[in-house]
Parts: structure tokens; C-alpha cells; sequence
């Protein structure tokens, strides 16, 4: 099955500096790479997705990147401010109807004022 | 927020005893997911259904069972409570196909003595 790694498990960054988290995968039938946020206590959130057919995407200072060949993507947040402190998780699934999301370990980011 | 709602949100029972945790949609998604969360591991998945009656196994099925004879209600059931069963609960729903992500509810903290 389905196997994600996810680096590093803890990053640190200065406010208004960019972060970078990588993922990989195993399974070259994944075809959905969603990424969420989670806050302490709270419920993941959606904050970008991107579809094996697009190399790259982008939703203001979120930007995600998806190397099929090497089987890895990675989020990239720029600009960070406080509020995107968080723990961050990346999945991969086979979109067949269900989602049947394999996840990461997780991120833990923070944002140094 | 998506429509989801899950209950109790807080459970503390003992080891051997039966546990249901319910999940309560008002987006009419086709299929309903639940996943566990535990440090280091990220959200696995249990189970998850893909309409009324119609359910499957996840990667950590072993202990759990579930139903789905509505639409809007899919139960998660542990039939004897075991420690290892610990964790943070989470529902999730999408419309499925490719275009409409998986959103979560807020999640269920169990607790097992």
C-alpha cells in the first residue's frame, strides 16, 4: 500500500521568512496530493490541493510542487506571519471515488517573531 | 465550515467496554470517513463508506466496526475497548470523484483505562 514520508518533523522560522515541508510517496497511482493545516485542538484544514496532472500550484503565499518522476511534493508557505504557525500534514491518495487519504507525520511550524 | 458534527467530543470509559462515536453530515456527501490521530503518526485510516450499507476497511481496521443506514449518520464502533484504542477520533465526508476535497469535523478525544 500507500506509504508518505514527511520532513522535517519540527521547522522553525523567522516572520516574513519562507518554509518549506517535503513529502514523499510510494505508490506512482497516487494521484491527489492534499495538504492541511491543524491547529492545536482543532481539525485539520484544507489548504491547497494539487491533481498529478499539474506540476504546480499556487494560492497566494501557498504554493505546492509535485515531482511525479521522484514521486515528492512539497508545500511552500512565503512570507510567513505568526498565524501560520501550525502543524502541517501532506496525504496522498488514489482519487476512485472514495479518498482513501494516506498522511504524513506531520510538521510542526513555527513562526518566530 | 462543512456540516459535520460529531459526538460525544469527550469520552473516558474502561478497558472491555463497548464505545460508539457518531458522525453527523448535512452536505448529503456521498461518502463519510473516519480516521484516528495519534503523535507521530499523522490521521489513519479506519473505515470509511461509500453510501447507506456500504462500508470498507482502512489500514488500522482491527477492533473497530462500523454502520452507515442513513446518509447523514456513520457510526464508528469499538465493540471492546482496549488502551491502544486511545487516541483523537476524526470524520470526514467528500462528495468524491476528483473535484471536491475531504473536509473534517472537530474531532472526539477517547480516553481508555
Amino acid at each position: 500500500g500507500e506509504n508518505v514520508e514527511q520532513h522535517p518533523s519540527t521547522l522553525s522560522v523567522q516572520e516574513g521568512d519562507s518554509a518549506v515541508i517535503k513529502c514523499t510517496y510510494s505508490d506512482s497511482a497516487s494521484n491527489y496530493f492534499p495538504w492541511y493545516k491543524q491547529e492545536l485542538g482543532k481539525r485539520p484544514q484544507l489548504i491547497i490541493d494539487i491533481r498529478s496532472n499539474v506540476g504546480e500550484k499556487k494560492d497566494q503565499r501557498i504554493a505546492v510542487t509535485l515531482n511525479k518522476t521522484a514521486k515528492h511534493f512539497s508545500l511552500h508557505i512565503t512570507e510567513t506571519q505568526p498565524e501560520d504557525s501550525a502543524v502541517y500534514f501532506c496525504a496522498a491518495s488514489i482519487i476512485q471515488g472514495a479518498q482513501k487519504l494516506v498522511f504524513g507525520q506531520g510538521t510542526r511550524l513555527t513562526i518566530n517573531p | 465550515d462543512a456540516g459535520i458534527t460529531q459526538s460525544p467530543r469527550h469520552k473516558v470509559t474502561e478497558t472491555g467496554t463497548p464505545v460508539t462515536l457518531r458522525c453527523h453530515q448535512t452536505e448529503n456527501h456521498r461518502y463519510m470517513y473516519w480516521y484516528r490521530q495519534d503523535p507521530g503518526h499523522g490521521l489513519r485510516l479506519i473505515h470509511y463508506s461509500y453510501g447507506v450499507k456500504d462500508t470498507d476497511k482502512g489500514e488500522v481496521s482491527d477492533g473497530y466496526s462500523v454502520s452507515r443506514s442513513k446518509t447523514e449518520d456513520f457510526l464508528l464502533t469499538l465493540e471492546s475497548a482496549t488502551s491502544s484504542q486511545t487516541s483523537v477520533y476524526f470524520c470526514a465526508i467528500s462528495e468524491g470523484q476528483s473535484s471536491r476535497p475531504q473536509h473534517f469535523g472537530d474531532g472526539t478525544r477517547l480516553s481508555i483505562l
